[in-house]
């Protein structure tokens, strides 16, 4: 059974703060991480596609790590904003399926 | 681009009964993929469709089906409903099939089964 775990379940920051999340997937037969935002009766976006060990990717105030031989991403978030309160996924692909295992989810709430 | 679109949005359906949902991918996108989301198992894999075939299926019993059309837009059913199919179901487009494609999600259909 494959298991992507993401911690902390949920998350309370204060407008300004920096704040980082983990997702551990399996280390073995991977192929692709994602990273998706879902904000309250909104359709989930997508953040982040990573494939590479290493890899690193940022759009704005938010970036993402990678490390596949010890299965987990990072993704951080510098200065939250009242706008960055989402639900963050991150979803596993293998090797050996077409599909993507999500994870159940950070909530973060960012007071202003 | 227009996005995803999928309809209906919202849907009560009765135990026993059987329901179909579709999707709108983004012009051009060959790939759709199904999600379940409900409050305890979070977003699960149905089926993905590309170019009118079914590329992987999720461990969903047999009541739950999918197909693609020629214009890649994409239609599930579910037969012989049960309570516990209430949920959101979303899908998701992408321009190509494989783990690394990026999707674009729809803003999914609200089923509630009574």
């Amino acid at each position: 059974i494959l298991n992507v775990e993401q911690s902390p379940q949920s998350l309370h920051v204060q407008e300004g703060d920096s704040t980082n999340f983990t997702c551990s997937f399996p280390s073995s037969n991977f192929y692709a991480l994602h990273w998706y935002r879902w904000e309250t009766a909104k359709s989930p976006e997508a953040l982040f596609v990573m494939t590479l060990n290493g890899d690193e990717k940022k759009k704005g105030r938010i970036s993402a790590t990678l490390n596949t031989k010890e299965g987990y991403s990072y993704l951080y978030i510098k200065g939250s904003q009242p706008e960055d309160s989402a639900t963050y996924l991150c979803a596993y692909g293998s090797s050996n399926t077409g599909k993507l295992i999500f994870g159940q989810g950070t909530t973060l709430q960012v007071k202003p | 681009k227009a996005g995803v679109t999928q309809t209906p949005r919202y849907l009560i359906k009765t135990r026993g009964q059987q329901v179909t949902l579709s999707c709108s991918p983004i012009s051009g996108h060959r790939s759709v993929s199904w999600y379940q989301q409900t409050p305890g198992q979070g977003l699960q894999f149905l089926f993905e469709y590309f170019s009118e075939t079914q590329r992987n299926k999720g461990n969903f019993p047999g009541r739950f089906s999918g197909r693609q059309f020629s214009n890649s837009r994409s239609e599930m059913n579910v037969s012989t409903l049960e309570l516990g199919d209430s949920a959101l179901y979303l899908c998701a487009s992408s321009s190509n099939t494989g783990n690394g494609r990026e999707q674009y999600f729809g803003p999914g259909t609200r089923l509630t089964v009574t």
